[in-house]
C-alpha cells in the first residue's frame, strides 16, 4: 500500500515563525502536493511539484513556498505564519494522472 | 479558470434510500475523480472516471461521467450508515495533457440516519 506520511498530527505556531510542514511517500511518484483544507471550501492547491526540485504555484501560493531535493519528500514552509493560514494541511502524491494518495494530515494552529 | 461545483453541499437520507449528487465544471476535462473522506480521516480514491460515458460501481455507490454536460454523478443505492462521510469530486483542469493537478469541488457531506 501507498503510504504518504505527514511529520505531524498537531502543531501550534506563533505568529512570524517560520514553519515547515514534512512530507514522505515511499512509492516513487513523481507527482506530490499540498492542499490546505477549511471548512465550506474544500482542497485548494498550494503548491505541487512533478519531479525534484521542480514546483508549481497552485491557486493559493501566496504566503507559502515549498521544497523538493528529494523525489520521497516534499516540504511546505510558511515564511512568517500568519493567524489566516491556520488550517488543515493535507499532502497528496501520484503518478502522473493516476488517483493521488493522501497523508493523515497536518491540524496547524497559529496564535 | 476551471470551477468545480458540487450539490448538494450537505445531505441527510434515511437508510434504504437513493440519491445523487451532482458534480459539475466548467471548462473541458477529460478526467475526473472521486473521493471519500471519513471524519477526521484523509481523502480516499473512490474512482477515476476517464472518457466520456465512463461508468463505475463498487458496492452501493456507482459514478459516472458525461464530458459533453461537464457533469458527474455519484449515485447511491439503498444508503447504509456506513456511507455517512463528506465525497468529493475533483477535475483535472489539463485536459489532453495531465499534470496531475486536480482542482476539488467543496464536498458533499452525506449523512445517513436510521
Amino acid at each position: 500500500d501507498v503510504k504518504v506520511t505527514q511529520s505531524s498530527r498537531y502543531l501550534v505556531k506563533r505568529t512570524g515563525e517560520k514553519v515547515f510542514l514534512e512530507c514522505v511517500q515511499d512509492m516513487d511518484h513523481e507527482n506530490m502536493f499540498w492542499y490546505r483544507q477549511d471548512p465550506g471550501l474544500g482542497l485548494r492547491l498550494i503548491y505541487f511539484s512533478y519531479d525534484v526540485k521542480m514546483k508549481e504555484k497552485g491557486d493559493i501560493p501566496e504566503g507559502y513556498s515549498v521544497s523538493r531535493e528529494k523525489k520521497e519528500r516534499f516540504s511546505l514552509i510558511l515564511e512568517s505564519a500568519s493567524t489566516n493560514q491556520t488550517s488543515m494541511y493535507l499532502c497528496a502524491s501520484s503518478f502522473w494522472n493516476q488517483p493521488q494518495h493522501f497523508g493523515d494530515g497536518t491540524r496547524l494552529s497559529i496564535l | 479558470e476551471l470551477k468545480v461545483e458540487q450539490n448538494p453541499l450537505f445531505l441527510s437520507m434515511q437508510e434504504g434510500k437513493n440519491y445523487t449528487i451532482y458534480c459539475n465544471y466548467s471548462t473541458t476535462s477529460d478526467r475526473l475523480y472521486w473521493y471519500r473522506q471519513d471524519p477526521g480521516k484523509s481523502l480516499e480514491s473512490l474512482f477515476v472516471l476517464l472518457s466520456n460515458g465512463a461508468v463505475k460501481q463498487e458496492g452501493r455507490l456507482m459514478a459516472s461521467l458525461d464530458t459533453k454536460a461537464r457533469l458527474s454523478t455519484l449515485h447511491i443505492t439503498a444508503a447504509v450508515h456506513d456511507l455517512s462521510a463528506t465525497y468529493f469530486c475533483a477535475v483535472d483542469p489539463n485536459y489532453g495533457g495531465s499534470q496531475g493537478n486536480l482542482i476539488f469541488g467543496k464536498g458533499t457531506k452525506l449523512s445517513v440516519k436510521p
